[in-house]
C-alpha cells in the first residue's frame, strides 16, 4: 500500500530534550515536506526537500532541523524543543512534475512540549 | 509569504442544505487545490484546478478557480453528514509548486 508513515504518533516531552520524528514514504517520491498545524493557522511549511541531500527552509523553520540522506526518509529534528513547538506535525511527499501536484500526507504526530 | 484566507472558519448546517466555502488571496497561483481532513488523519486531495475560470465537479462538490487565479470556491449541494470535516484550500507557486495553505473551514453537517 502506497503510504507515508510517521513515528511516533503521539509524544509528550519536556523543554530542551532533543527529539526526532521520523517520516518514510514508499512511493519513490522526490519531494518531501514537513508542516505544522495549529488552530486557526492552517498548515505551515517547516522544511522541504526536492531530492536526496537537498533541503530548504519553509515558512517557519526556526527551531527545527531536517536531513535527507535517503530518498524514502525525511526525519524532523528538534534539538531543544520549547513549548511553542507544541503542535500537530505532518509529513508529506509528492512526485515532482506530475500535473496533479498531489501531496500525500502522513497521519500526523501530535507533540506536546512541557 | 503568500496568504490564503478562507471563509467561513466554522460552518454548521443541517443535512440537505447547500453551502459555499471561499478561498481568497491577493497573490496569483499556478494552481489551486482543495483538501479534506478528518480527525486523526492527514489531509487528502479532493481536486486540483489549474486554469482561470475552471470549474470541476466531484459528485455533489463543485470547485471553481477565479478568472485571475487568485481565489477559489467550493460549493456542496445537499450536504450529508459524511461531508463533515476540515476543508483546506492550498495554492501552488514556484518551480517546485510549493503549497500555501489556507486556515481551513471546519464543516459540520447535522443529521
Amino acid at each position: 500500500e502506497a503510504q507515508v508513515t510517521q513515528n511516533p504518533r503521539y509524544l509528550i516531552t519536556v523543554t530542551g530534550k532533543k527529539l526526532t520524528v521520523t517520516c518514510s514514504q514508499n512511493m519513490n517520491h522526490e519531494y518531501m515536506s514537513w508542516y505544522r498545524q495549529d488552530p486557526g493557522l492552517g498548515l505551515r511549511q517547516i522544511y522541504y526537500s526536492m531530492n536526496v541531500e537537498v533541503t530548504d527552509k519553509g515558512d517557519v523553520p526556526e527551531g527545527y532541523k531536517v536531513s535527507r540522506k535517503e530518498k524514502r526518509n525525511f526525519p524532523l529534528i528538534l534539538e531543544s524543543p520549547s513549548p511553542n513547538q507544541t503542535s500537530l506535525y505532518f509529513c508529506a511527499s509528492k512526485s515532482i512534475g506530475l500535473a496533479r501536484n498531489e501531496q500525500f500526507f502522513g497521519p500526523g504526530t501530535r507533540l506536546t512540549v512541557l | 509569504t503568500q496568504l490564503l484566507e478562507q471563509s467561513p472558519q466554522f460552518l454548521s448546517i443541517q443535512e440537505g442544505e447547500n453551502l459555499t466555502v471561499y478561498c481568497n488571496s491577493s497573490s496569483v497561483f499556478s494552481s489551486l487545490q482543495w483538501y479534506r481532513q478528518e480527525p486523526g488523519e492527514g489531509p487528502v486531495l479532493l481536486v486540483t484546478v489549474v486554469t482561470g475560470g475552471e470549474v470541476k465537479k466531484l459528485k455533489r462538490l463543485t470547485f471553481q478557480f477565479g478568472d485571475a487565479r487568485k481565489d477559489s470556491s467550493l460549493h456542496i449541494t445537499a450536504a450529508q453528514p459524511g461531508d463533515t470535516g476540515l476543508y483546506l484550500c492550498a495554492g501552488a507557486s514556484g518551480s517546485a509548486r510549493q503549497l500555501t495553505f489556507g486556515s481551513g473551514t471546519q464543516l459540520t453537517v447535522l443529521p
